[in-house]
């Protein structure tokens, strides 16, 4: 069946690091992939989504492509911010409904 | 405008109880969802409803769990004799029709359930 695999946590990182937070996953048929995010005492709002292959996602400075041949979906930004510190989840929409376990990440000053 | 609220916001029961959580999706949106995140597990699926259409239950994890949606607005999950394994945050989420590979969804808080 369907399924998100994504990189385990927690992730630190010092501001204005490089980030990529890995998405892979397994569908039948063409399937929409999104990033979630839940920050601190919120809940899980969408940061970006791509539907078709070779489609790019982006807001707030994060990015991903969907690239078919690689089943991925990887989440990346160049230069992150405390205020990026948050619970990244990769999720993929085809016959149901699947989110990975989610990523933590911590950006220390 | 407001966004989807569940009730009540924290649960315990006692194993064997039954327990109803509330959701109240975002007024308009036609597709409703519930899910369940269990501490360090990703987010499961456990049923859709699309506007008039028959609820997906696909995602249910067994006969004891069950929810209805009234009216096309207010969703309730039920769930019947309770066991520790229950203990989860219920969240419920909206989305416009036809649904989130086209429209985002949008999620309550949740419910924390805790299952003594």
């Amino acid at each position: 069946g369907d399924s998100v695999t994504q990189m385990e946590g927690p992730v630190t990182l010092s501001e204005e690091a490089f980030l990529t937070i890995n998405c892979t996953y397994t569908a039948t048929g063409y399937p929409s992939l999104f990033w979630y995010v839940q920050y601190p005492g919120e809940g899980l709002q969408l940061l970006l989504k791509a539907t078709k292959a070779d489609d790019k996602g982006s807001n707030k400075g994060f990015e991903a492509t969907y690239r078919k041949e690689t089943t991925s979906f990887h989440l990346e930004k160049g230069s992150v911010q405390v205020s990026d510190s948050a619970v990244y989840f990769c999720a993929l929409t085809g016959n149901q409904f699947y989110f990975g376990t989610g990523t933590s990440l911590t950006v220390i000053p | 405008g407001a966004g989807v609220s569940q009730s009540p916001s924290n649960k315990v029961t006692e194993k064997g109880k039954d327990v109803e959580l509330r959701c109240d999706p975002i007024s308009g949106h036609t597709a409703l969802y519930w899910y369940r995140q269990s501490l360090g597990q990703g987010l499961e699926f456990l049923i859709y409803f699309q506007g008039n259409s028959a609820p997906d239950k696909s995602g249910l994890p067994s006969d004891r769990f069950s929810a209805e949606r009234t009216g096309g607005s207010v969703s309730t999950l039920t769930i019947q004799r309770t066991q520790q394994e229950d203990s989860a945050v219920y969240l419920c989420a909206s989305s416009l029709w036809p649904g989130p590979a086209t429209y985002e969804q949008y999620f309550g808080p949740g419910t924390r359930l805790t299952v003594t």
